[in-house]
């Protein structure tokens, strides 16, 4: 299976600030890869697919990119309503496989 | 609007059995993608199996000939068939529907249903 390794597994950060979370695969992926925002009880969110498609109804502060191994989810301008665990998924073949995790909190 | 209702958990015993259900509404299982992920207690999220619109099926290593996916197009409804249950296999249980095709991930998920797997 694959593994996907998220970096950092916490961090704290301010409203405003740029934030910047990784996800790497231990194999290639071409671009098959999606983020999801999970907030505490709830389901998961998607924020992004296909590692660089918004999916409708997300704001523009988030975007993402990437191919192949390395993938980035950054979060332009932190709001108060993004304080939140954020995983990748990589669909490029099964068994599918999440990232462990980030939880991003506020300083 | 489209809306996924899981049913189902509860407290069983290692060894036993549980079906989950999902009940759709505002779309058609059958013409969709549909996906079991899991979350245990306080930890991360775990893809558990998927369902084409064709009918083929893919699982976890983890659950790989212990659990079963399946739907019931008359009723609109994903199952989860849970055999052999293991005590790892404690966790929340959402469906989630598959936006268009797989690699474009998931648009919908359910509310969760606990399964606590103890004795």
């Amino acid at each position: 299976a694959i593994q996907m390794t998220q970096s950092p597994s916490s961090l704290s950060a301010s409203v405003g600030d740029r934030v910047t979370i990784t996800c790497r695969a231990s194999q290639g992926i071409r671009n098959d890869l999606g983020w999801y925002q999970q907030k505490p009880g709830k389901a998961p969110k998607l924020l992004m697919y296909a590692a660089s498609s918004l999916q409708s109804g997300v704001p523009s502060r988030f975007s993402g990119s990437g191919s192949g191994t390395d993938f980035t989810l950054t979060i332009s301008s932190l709001q108060p309503e993004d304080f939140a665990t954020y995983y990748c998924l990589q669909d490029y073949n099964y068994p599918w496989t999440f990232g462990q995790g980030t939880k991003v909190e506020i300083k | 609007e489209v809306q996924l209702v899981e049913s189902g958990g509860g407290l069983v015993q290692p060894g036993g059995s549980l079906r989950l259900s999902c009940a759709a509404s505002g779309f058609t299982v059958s013409s969709n993608y549909m996906s079991w992920v899991r979350q245990a207690p306080g930890k991360g999220l775990e893809w558990v199996s998927i369902i084409y619109s064709g009918g083929s099926t893919y699982y976890a290593d983890s659950v790989k000939g212990r659990f079963t996916i399946s739907r019931d197009n008359s009723k609109n409804t994903l199952y989860l068939q849970m055999n052999s249950l293991r005590a790892e296999d404690t966790a929340v249980y959402y469906c989630a529907r598959v936006q268009y095709q797989p690699t474009e991930g998931f648009d919908y998920w359910g509310q969760g249903t606990l399964v606590t797997v103890s004795s």
